[in-house]
């Protein structure tokens, strides 16, 4: 258990809203992943951090701002919500003594009406 | 951009039999990973394969890698029905801090 935790776990939202979406984690990892999962599509990179304000793209970043300003704390904004970011949002970490292996956390399920 | 290409998408069978899924990929790699995800659960990480290497076990679960045919197989063996689930392959992309994941084999056991 990489201690990883979202919230909220559930939002129902209208479009044009903001919604922030958190991740937290509690054993000081470096790298930090948002990704969304869809039907049809698998899970797609949208952005991740290795550090304390320090993010980069992935590959499905429009429409998307994520913010790191401490090391357990990895959120991810969508400043205006739309309907096709209806979705299940996945918060991932790679563990320091293991850099290859992402361990998940539980998700949140958006719906954008 | 997809990476690894999961085949089939889906999978059903019966407890005690083996299961296998195949993993097709584009680049080159430096590791291929398999994750298990449980219906409306996170990924679950299974077991990393580097590209030195061509075979490796974890318990029931075996993971080929071909890297000159860019492909990699899990094999489930003597399936429970605790197995049902979606398994994804999840590659790096020529070494990269980001993983590239499939779209998953769903995979369905029958007690």
């Amino acid at each position: 258990d990489a201690g990883i935790t979202q919230s909220p776990r559930h939002k129902v939202t209208e479009t044009g809203t903001p919604v922030t979406l958190r991740c937290h984690q509690t054993e000081n990892h470096r790298y930090m992943y948002w990704y969304r999962q869809d039907p049809g599509h698998g899970l797609r990179l949208i952005h991740y951090s290795y550090g304390v304000k320090d993010t980069d793209k992935g590959e499905v970043s429009d429409g998307y701002s994520v913010s790191r300003s401490k090391t357990e704390d990895f959120l991810l904004t969508l400043e205006s919500a739309t309907s096709s970011q209806t979705s299940v949002y996945f918060c991932a970490i790679t563990a320091s003594g293991r850099p290859d292996t992402q361990y998940f956390g539980p998700g949140t399920r958006l719906t954008v009406l | 951009s997809q990476q690894g290409e999961e085949d089939p998408q889906a999978l059903s069978i019966q407890e005690g039999e083996n299961a296998t899924m195949n993993c097709s990929y584009k680049t080159s790699i430096n590791n291929l990973q398999w994750y298990r995800q449980n219906s409306g659960r996170g990924l679950v990480h299974l077991i990393l394969i580097r590209s030195n290497e061509r075979e490796k076990h974890s318990g029931r679960l075996r993971v080929t890698l071909d890297t000159s045919k860019k492909s990699s197989s899990l094999l489930i063996t003597a399936s429970r029905a605790a197995d049902t689930a979606s398994y994804f392959c999840a590659t790096d992309e020529g070494g990269s801090e980001k993983l590239v994941f499939g779209k998953g084999t769903k995979l369905t056991v029958n007690p």
